[in-house]
């Protein structure tokens, strides 16, 4: 069955970095686009950046554009965020999921928390 | 780029018929998706391309659409439904997705 797993979540300071990661298995995994998706304390879903099933296409949202990159290792069936320059507003759950039919996601990971330090 | 509003609670009682929406301006042809979350868990697709059912969802779970307005109905609605729903589409031109803000289904 799909599964989906992340990992990399956890405490950070501000302006510092952070890799989180989302290992995949039971679907090919290299014909696949892939998301990010994030959740803030309490709050609704936000759909943070998007790679191509090739990696070489990637889009994401304004507020993370030039600190967040989207990648993805199609030999080791993982996807990959790179986030930099952390700010406050950054923190949540953050999930990975799959591309689904006509733009949605049909599989979800059970998410990593980014949380900054008082 | 699309906003897609939805109220932000609703109450049924056990048995009857939920109906929660999710509007938006100019969707035009873009489907529109639904999601379950249930507290300290991961979304999960309950409806996609409008109206259809993923496998392993409830028959009860059904969505429809009407121009720029989309409908989730959930029949014989039990406690279990009980739950945070978020409507969701996909702006083919610049391949960003867009969320609702969620409604929360009270099971009373």
């Amino acid at each position: 069955q799909v599964q989906l797993v992340e990992s990399g979540g956890g405490v950070v300071q501000p302006w510092t970095s952070l890799r989180l990661s989302c290992a995949t298995s039971g679907f090919t995994f290299a014909l696949s686009p892939m998301h990010w998706v994030r959740q803030a304390p309490g709050k609704g879903l936000e759909w943070v950046a998007s790679v191509s099933f090739d990696g070489k296409t990637n889009t994401n949202i304004e507020s993370v554009r030039g600190r967040f990159t989207i990648s993805r290792d199609n030999s080791k069936n993982t996807l990959y965020l790179q986030m930099n320059s952390l700010r406050p507003d950054d923190t949540a759950v953050y999930f990975c999921a799959r591309d689904g039919e006509r733009g949605s996601f049909d599989y979800w990971g059970q998410g990593t928390l980014v949380t900054f330090s008082s | 780029s699309y906003v897609l509003t939805q109220p932000p609670s609703v109450s049924v009682a056990p048995g009857k018929t939920a109906r929660i929406t999710c509007g938006g301006d100019n969707l035009g042809g873009e489907s529109l998706h639904w999601y379950q979350q249930k507290p300290g868990q991961a979304p999960v697709q309950v409806i996609y391309y409008d109206n259809e059912r993923p496998s392993g969802i409830p028959e009860r779970f059904s969505g429809s659409r009407i121009g720029n307005t989309a409908t989730l109905t959930i029949s014989r609605v039990e406690a279990g439904d009980e739950a945070d729903y978020y409507c969701q589409v996909c702006d083919s031109l610049i391949d960003h997705r867009f969320f609702g803000g969620g409604t929360k289904l009270t099971v009373l």
